[in-house]
């Protein structure tokens, strides 16, 4: 069956450190991989999204993504977390690029401490 | 402004009292879906609608109906809701071919 794992439930890292949340899928082919942001009280926004090529993906905020065919994982990076950067963070595989059943991760929490 | 909207953003209703968020998206967007939140379950997708009289179940579509007349609404109908149908719903929307899903703000809806 398809799945998507976010391994951490809550993340707590000091302003201007760097931050690493984990994502892994379990799909017959390699799905379209996104990550949305969810801020306090807000809906879903795009972070980023890989198709194919390059397999590392800017997005805004200064995030960036690593997708790795090998350990099925697209995991989301930023090198300095801002104290705004507090939110939940959602990794969702499209598969076949087909829209369907869009599933999520069950998200992780990033707390920021200053 | 591109955007997805839905209504009413609060609720707080009695069990078995039917009930319609609504959902309307002014992109032209061919898709949308609609999720419900739940703290430590993630978005669980509850039925998607890929065009104009075309839906299918999500994962948790029991207790839910949804029609999709128009291209641009996609409404949610609890028939007669109850308490473990309090949530956090979400209505989204997406192109063709971009895949990026854009979200509304939400609907806590709670059911006494």
């Amino acid at each position: 069956a398809q799945s998507v794992t976010q391994p951490d439930i809550h993340i707590t890292v000091s302003e201007g450190a760097s931050l690493e949340l984990r994502c892994n899928y379990s799909y017959g082919a390699t799905p379209y991989l996104f990550w949305y942001v969810q801020s306090p009280g807000q809906g879903l926004q795009l972070l980023l999204k890989y198709f194919s090529g390059d397999t590392l993906v800017q997005g805004i905020k200064g995030f960036e993504a690593e997708f790795k065919r090998s350990q099925s994982s697209f995991n989301l990076r930023k090198p300095s977390v801002h104290w705004s950067d507090a939110a939940e963070y959602f990794c969702a595989p499209l598969p076949g690029g087909s829209q369907g059943n869009l599933i999520f991760g069950k998200g992780t929490k990033l707390s920021v401490k200053p | 402004e591109a955007q997805v909207t839905q209504n009413p953003r609060y609720l707080i209703t009695v069990t078995g009292k039917k009930l319609t968020v609504t959902c309307s998206q002014n992109m032209n967007h061919e898709y949308m879906s609609w999720y419900r939140q739940d703290p430590g379950l993630g978005l669980r997708q509850i039925y998607y609608s890929m065009n104009v009289e075309v839906t299918d179940k999500g994962d948790v579509p029991e207790g839910y109906k949804v029609s999709r007349k128009e291209k641009r609404n996609f409404p949610l109908i609890l028939e007669s809701p109850s308490p473990n149908q309090t949530s956090l719903y979400f209505c989204a929307s997406t192109g063709a071919s971009s895949g990026e899903l854009f979200f509304g703000e939400g609907s806590r809806l709670t059911v006494l």
